[in-house]
């Protein structure tokens, strides 16, 4: 069983360029949250989506886009990368209830030179 | 807004010590989750504690909730080097997103 898939694992980018990070669940779970975790600190939601065709902003958007076509997929957008934009990203998905937890991919580490 | 103050931020201390970390709230929640994050790696799931002055254990991590459903912590009985990591502290509301605290980063020292 899969779970959360997020590629790439790495990635480094020139500053102005774009790429999208791919996210994919395969265990039917309407939502889906995209993460950042900045060296030594904790986790900023970026976009959070309840299910395919909305999503929403979290704390810290601006720079990024994300589209939910489908149950599976929530990919993140960067559209000119920034060196702010260097971090840590994590997708993460979780079923309906309010209590059940979220299951979250293994990151992609993105540095901005 | 609701927020997590998670304390201490930073512990290290020698195998075998006990431990406490601490996530408080101004704010009720539903439920309170604790995940640990090893590096290069996602936070997964250890506990979800949801009623008032729930108590829960896993081996030598023991999981408390307040009555009031706005604090929580996680006691460590004679840490252990494979207890190093980032534990987090997530507060679930109906189903807005998880409000996480900043975390507490843990080192066991052999």
């Amino acid at each position: 069983n899969a779970g959360v898939t997020q590629t790439p694992k790495f990635r480094i980018l020139k500053i102005g360029q774009s790429m999208t990070l791919q996210c994919t669940q395969d265990m039917n779970h309407n939502y889906m949250y995209w993460y950042r975790q900045d060296p030594g600190m904790g986790l900023k939601l970026i976009y959070y989506s309840v299910g395919a065709g909305i999503t929403d902003k979290g704390e810290v958007p601006n720079g990024y886009n994300v589209s939910r076509s489908t149950t599976e997929d929530f990919p993140l957008r960067l559209e000119l990368a920034a060196p702010s934009q260097t971090s840590v990203y994590f997708c993460a998905s979780r079923a309906w209830t309010g209590n059940q937890p979220q299951h979250f991919g293994d990151g992609t580490r993105l540095s901005i030179l | 807004t609701q927020l997590l103050e998670q304390s201490p931020q930073f512990l290290s201390i020698q195998e075998g010590e006990n431990l406490t970390v601490y996530c408080n709230s101004s704010s009720v929640f539903s439920s309170l989750q604790w995940y640990r994050q090893e590096p290069g790696e996602g936070p997964v799931l250890l506990v979800t504690v949801v009623t008032g002055g729930e108590v829960k254990k896993l081996k030598r991590l023991t999981f408390q909730f307040g009555d009031a459903r706005k604090d929580s912590s996680l006691h460590i009985t004679a840490a252990q080097p494979g207890d190093t990591g980032l534990y987090l502290c997530a507060g679930a509301s109906g189903n807005t997103p998880l409000v996480f605290g900043k975390g507490t980063r843990l080192s066991v020292i052999a």
